[in-house]
């Protein structure tokens, strides 16, 4: 299996600042044939589901603020939130989806 | 609106058995592959399998190959997970997920069932 890693596991970020999450993969998801990184993010935030955000690395999901986006590529990877909103408070995950899905350990947005 | 709507979670003993459903709504439930994604107290995500559109090509994760089950009825647009053998490590909030049209990402869930094991 491939495994996820992110980092941190929590970070605290005022309102209008920059938050970045990074993701590790052991191994590339870079598919070769079709140039493509099989990475998507996910949002969840307290008492709801997970929300799908970036798919292909860098493709946000429609409806998914442009504050939100996604790049990097072979093993590493990195959500970033341009401008952290309130409504940003949540768990951050990555999943692979090179092989047999596997998820990241998440990592906790909070307000500074 | 596409709904997906898990039930059937509960507190069940080691050993006992169980069995999850989604309803689904608001897209063409046979077009899609389908998944049930767990999350166990205070842990990450875990895919556990997915479902083919007709039924027939199924996949599981390792721990739980050969207990559970999967399974889709297109006519009731629901899917199904049935767990046997139930352990302490399968509790867990299951998800049911849908598998977007092209890969193995998820692009729909349900607000999910919890099923706890324990005596």
């Amino acid at each position: 299996d491939i495994v996820m890693t992110q980092s941190p596991d929590s970070l605290a970020v005022s309102l209008g600042e920059r938050a970045a999450i990074n993701c590790k993969s052991s191994q590339s998801i870079l598919y070769s044939s079709n140039n493509k990184n099989y990475l998507a993010w996910y949002q969840r935030k307290p008492g709801q589901p997970p929300k799908l955000l970036i798919y292909w690395a860098s493709t946000r999901e429609s409806g998914v603020p442009d504050r939100f986006s996604g790049s990097g590529s072979g093993t590493d990877f990195t959500l970033t939130i341009s401008s952290l909103q309130a409504e940003d408070v949540a768990v951050y995950y990555c999943q692979q989806f090179y092989t047999t899905p596997t998820f990241g350990q998440g990592t906790k947005v909070e307000i500074k | 609106e596409v709904q997906l709507v898990e039930s059937g979670g509960d507190l069940v003993q080691p050993g006992g058995s169980l069995r999850l459903s989604c309803a689904a709504s608001g897209f063409t439930f046979s077009g899609h592959w389908m998944s049930w994604v767990r999350q166990a107290p205070g842990k990450g995500l875990e895919w556990v399998a997915s479902i083919e559109e007709d039924g027939t090509e199924k996949y599981y994760v390792d721990s739980v190959k050969g207990r559970f089950t999967i399974t889709r009825d297109n006519a009731k647009n629901s899917l199904y997970l049935q767990i046997n053998s139930l352990r302490a490590e399968d509790t867990a909030v299951y998800y049911c997920a849908r598998r977007n049209d092209f890969q193995n990402w998820f692009d729909a869930w349900g607000q999910g069932t919890l099923i706890t094991v324990s005596s």
